[in-house]
């Protein structure tokens, strides 16, 4: 089974632009997670997708932003960069929500975005 | 989700016994003790959970006290490869799909 995919793996944007990450999750699996990480903070949680909706988000501002089309496929977009946006951006995906139980999240390489 | 503490590094000879400490105090009767690894420049990699009762898989033992107040990951024979940083989490039977992870555990397998 394939596992989590994301591209690009690495991007270098310049201030105020804006950028699009891609995520493709495990086949089967409708749930996917966006995390950010970086040096200072570490892993933080940024939003999560379930059957195209939105049912999860972080503490982020508005410039993050996410969608997940109808094969389960997401994308994340960040608008107006700023330097501290430079991180490894990670997706996780998962079979979702059942009748209660954490769903074991599979993670994939990440997109490493450098903002100059 | 239950607050984890976890030393922030330990090293560990090669083909020696690696035993990860994690105290969550905190945490609920419904939470799960998740162990996931992180080796450098990939994503975050599940290990072994548990609840109550110690677990064993093929990567791990996780070991979780009488108390649930703290548990232990092992690494029966770690490897150079096992080098990588591990994170404790407490998460709820009935959480959805969103970790909140903490600093972690950098492992150094010293050859």
């Amino acid at each position: 089974k394939a596992g989590v995919t994301q591209t690009p793996r690495y991007l270098i944007k310049t201030r105020g632009q804006q950028v699009t990450l891609s995520c493709s999750p495990i086949s089967g699996h409708r749930s996917v997670s966006w995390y950010q990480q970086t040096p200072g903070q570490g892993l933080q949680f940024l939003f999560e997708y379930f059957s195209e909706t939105q049912r999860n988000k972080g503490n982020f501002p508005g410039r993050f932003s996410g969608r997940q089309f109808s094969n389960s496929r997401s994308e994340m977009n960040v608008s107006t960069l700023e330097l501290g946006d430079s991180a490894l951006y990670l997706c996780a995906s998962s079979l979702g929500r059942s009748a209660g139980g954490f769903n074991e999240q599979f993670f994939g390489p990440g997109t490493r975005l450098t903002v100059l | 989700d239950a607050k984890t503490t976890q030393p922030p590094s330990m090293d560990c000879a090669e083909g020696r016994a690696a035993n990860l400490p994690c105290n969550h105090s905190t945490i609920s009767g419904n939470e799960y003790v998740y162990w996931y690894r992180q080796i450098h420049s990939q994503g975050p990699q599940y290990i072994i959970h548990g609840l109550k009762n110690n677990e064993t898989n093929e990567m791990a033992s996780l070991i979780i006290t009488e108390d649930r107040k703290s548990s232990t990951l092992i690494l029966p024979h770690a490897t150079l490869r096992d080098t990588a940083v591990y994170y404790c989490i407490g998460l709820s039977m009935n959480r959805d799909d969103k970790i909140i992870f903490g600093k972690g555990t950098r492992l150094h397998i010293l050859p």
